[in-house]
């Protein structure tokens, strides 16, 4: 069975602090997918970044970076220099890459809620 | 380029009505998934629909179905509604090609069943 775990529900850091919400997942597949979303009270699922399962580099966008670790089915993401705009629900999803020619669904963790104080 | 777009935004409708919402993928997108947001159960997988097909389907009632149109866009149908069904209705739009994964989302459709 495939699932998503993102054990912190919330986080509630001061601006400029540097966050990290944890990801961990689970799949007996060999070609997968992990993405990370943002929403924000709007609502909207914002979408971040995608990962697959056979290219574990380390990426890194402006204040955020991403680091996915097969041997612990993680997949964390960080804030650095926190602002007041990242406020939102953070969450982590997982995606088989064994769908042959579905697109297949996505399985999401139950999201980390982050404030950010000025 | 234009977002995933999603009519109507609110709904308020009472037990057993029964409703229709709307998606209107990304041009060029081929493949729309519906999914239900609610705070007890989280993001969950409606269905799936690929050239007007259904390709993948969640663990819902029969109550729940979808269609999709040649021009990509879909709508959802939910019959003889419950007060369980008050949820936050997401549509995803995908280019639908073997190297496409990421799920563009609309807004949703904030539906309250009373």
């Amino acid at each position: 069975a495939q699932k998503v775990t993102q054990a912190q529900t919330e986080i509630s850091v001061v601006e400029k602090e540097d966050v990290t919400l944890d990801c961990v997942y689970e799949t007996r597949d060999t070609t997968y997918y992990l993405f990370w979303y943002k929403q924000p009270p709007s609502g909207e699922l914002v979408f971040l970044i995608r990962r697959n399962s056979f290219d574990e580099q380390n990426e890194i966008s402006g204040r955020y970076s991403w680091n996915f670790q097969k041997s612990t089915s993680s997949f964390n993401f960080t804030i650095t220099a926190s602002q007041v705009v990242d406020s939102a629900v953070y969450f982590c999803a997982l995606k088989s890459g064994n769908y042959g020619g579905s697109q297949g669904n996505l399985i999401f963790g139950k999201g980390t809620k982050l404030s950010v104080k000025p | 380029k234009a977002g995933v777009t999603q009519t109507p935004r609110y709904l308020i409708k009472t037990r057993g009505q029964q409703v229709t919402l709307s998606c209107s993928p990304i041009s060029g997108h081929r493949s729309v998934s519906w999914y239900q947001q609610t705070p007890g159960q989280g993001l969950q997988f409606l269905f799936e629909y690929f050239s007007e097909t259904q390709r993948n389907k969640g663990n819902f009632p029969g109550r729940f179905s979808g269609r999709q149109f040649s021009n990509s866009r879909s709508e959802m149908n939910v019959s003889t509604l419950e007060l369980g069904d008050s949820a936050l209705y997401l549509c995803a739009s995908v280019k639908g090609d073997r190297f496409s994964h990421e799920q563009y989302f609309g807004p949703g459709t904030r539906l309250t069943v009373t």
